[in-house]
């Protein structure tokens, strides 16, 4: 089946630590984005890539990096100079080629800085 | 002008009524309008969409209704039920946005037995 996977599920930090959060996709799309989301809250644009090697920021970028070194993966490393990562991380994909280019979306993984 | 504004915020209905949550945009090169719904604890899921050559679309009990000159959305949930009891996002896209989603704040549905 085709879908996007993330992992972990979930992922404990401590203070002052940079952690990798996976995303792979195999259902051929070009674009991918990684999106923070806080309880109650809605959905906040970290980083997007449209085509492999190449990534824009989204709208809350400090503190965060990410590649696309291959159209199926799109890694989001969170660094220590994000002040606050405890929130719930959300990874995507979709396909401007398709007729309907609406988001798959991952099932997540619950970043906690302990 | 790339944003979706939603409401209301929360919701609370009873079991068998209509939840209606209410959507409008202010970009015109807006297409392609998405709902999305995501339990706790997972990712969203692609709902319904409607593109806006046609005013209304219905998918069993959902519907999304559309006013192209009112520059409004909305989605109808008829009959609710608790498993319907999840967040809603509305959200919108262009094809020069290159398929990247604006997406409006989200709605917390609550469907009381």
């Amino acid at each position: 089946d085709g879908g996007i996977t993330q992992s972990p599920k979930y992922l404990f930090r401590k203070e002052g630590q940079n952690v990798t959060l996976s995303c792979e996709q195999n259902l051929n799309h070009d674009a991918m984005y990684w999106y923070r989301q806080d309880p109650g809250q809605g959905l906040r644009l970290i980083y997007y890539s449209q085509i492999v090697n190449d990534f824009q920021k989204g709208d809350i970028a400090e503190g965060y990096s990410v590649s696309r070194e291959k159209k199926e993966s799109f890694p989001l490393t969170v660094t220590s100079a994000q002040k606050n990562p405890t929130a719930f991380y959300l990874c995507a994909s979709s396909s401007p080629r398709q007729t309907n280019y609406g988001y798959t979306f991952g099932s997540g993984t619950r970043l906690t800085v302990v | 002008q790339q944003q979706v504004k939603q409401s209301p915020q929360s919701l609370i209905v009873q079991k068998g009524g209509i939840s209606i949550i209410n959507c409008a945009y202010e970009n015109t090169a807006f297409d392609y309008f998405p709902w999305y719904q995501q339990f706790p604890g997972k990712g969203p899921a692609l709902l319904i969409a409607i593109r806006p050559d046609v005013s209304e679309k219905k998918e069993g009990r959902f519907t999304i209704s559309f006013n192209k000159s009112a520059k409004q959305f909305s989605l109808h949930i008829m009959d609710s039920q608790p498993g319907d009891s999840a967040t809603y996002f509305c959200a919108a896209s262009s094809e020069t946005s290159g398929s990247r989603l604006t997406f409006g704040e989200g709605t917390q549905l609550t469907v009381n037995p």
